[in-house]
């Protein structure tokens, strides 16, 4: 069984340009996430989609954040414009339903903005 | 507000001896609990996971326990090997949100 596929896996970037990254699910899992890394820390929860909606965003910096889940399957993770802070891990992940259901992480993508 | 945290950012042990990582939770709503391991430019890797109706589960040299008494949670690691170094991390979720929220996590350094 494929795992949850992210790229690009390294981006470095200046303060204040753009970024956007992919993850493709697991086939049939209904439920994406998209989390934040930052170096020594565990993740931080930053989008959760069931299907092509919206769950929990609570923690997503919506000035700068954005993501979408348009068909169900794929998800982009946006950032503009980036801040020194952003500098960090952004691991997709997805599990079958949701809660109670093992969450499978992809290998993220490191960001890197100078 | 809730959270998880470990009681030892560093945990060295010999090749062949047991391991164990502790972490503490404070949401009395949390009812499933996950232990993932994370190595060097990886993801976190699914290790084991317990449910709150359990206060023990083995998988294949691993074990975890429940105290939800003490809001504690453990995982023990038998005849720990050099292919085990990495950090640990326990993760809580709860059908009140279903958010899954990490602490801080282990590494775990295992000297042959």
């Amino acid at each position: 069984e494929a795992g949850v596929a992210q790229s690009p896996r390294y981006k470095i970037i200046e303060k204040r340009q753009s970024v956007a990254f992919w993850c493709n699910p697991i086939s049939g899992h209904a439920t994406l996430y998209w989390y934040q890394q930052i170096l020594g820390q565990g993740p931080k929860l930053l989008i959760q989609f069931q299907n092509n909606g919206v769950v929990d965003d609570s923690q997503l910096p919506k000035d700068r954040f954005s993501a979408e889940r348009l068909k169900g399957v794929d998800s982009t993770l946006k950032i503009q414009p980036a801040k020194l802070e952003d500098s960090a891990v952004y691991l997709c992940a997805s599990s079958f339903q949701g809660y109670g259901n093992t969450i499978y992480f992809g290998e993220g993508s490191w960001l890197t903005v100078v | 507000g809730e959270s998880v945290g470990l009681h030892l950012p560093t945990l060295s042990v010999q090749e062949g001896d047991n391991s164990i990582i502790n972490c503490a939770y404070s949401n009395s709503a949390s009812d499933y609990f996950i232990w993932y391991k994370q190595e060097s430019g990886k993801g976190p890797q699914f290790i084991i996971d317990i449910r709150s109706n359990m206060d023990k589960r083995q998988g294949q040299r691993v074990t975890v326990l429940l105290n939800k008494t003490v809001k504690h949670l453990s995982l023990q690691i038998a005849a720990t090997q050099p292919g085990d170094s990495a950090v640990y991390f326990c993760a809580e979720n709860s059908n009140q949100g279903g958010k899954l929220i990490f602490g801080q996590g282990t590494e775990l350094s295992v000297k042959p």
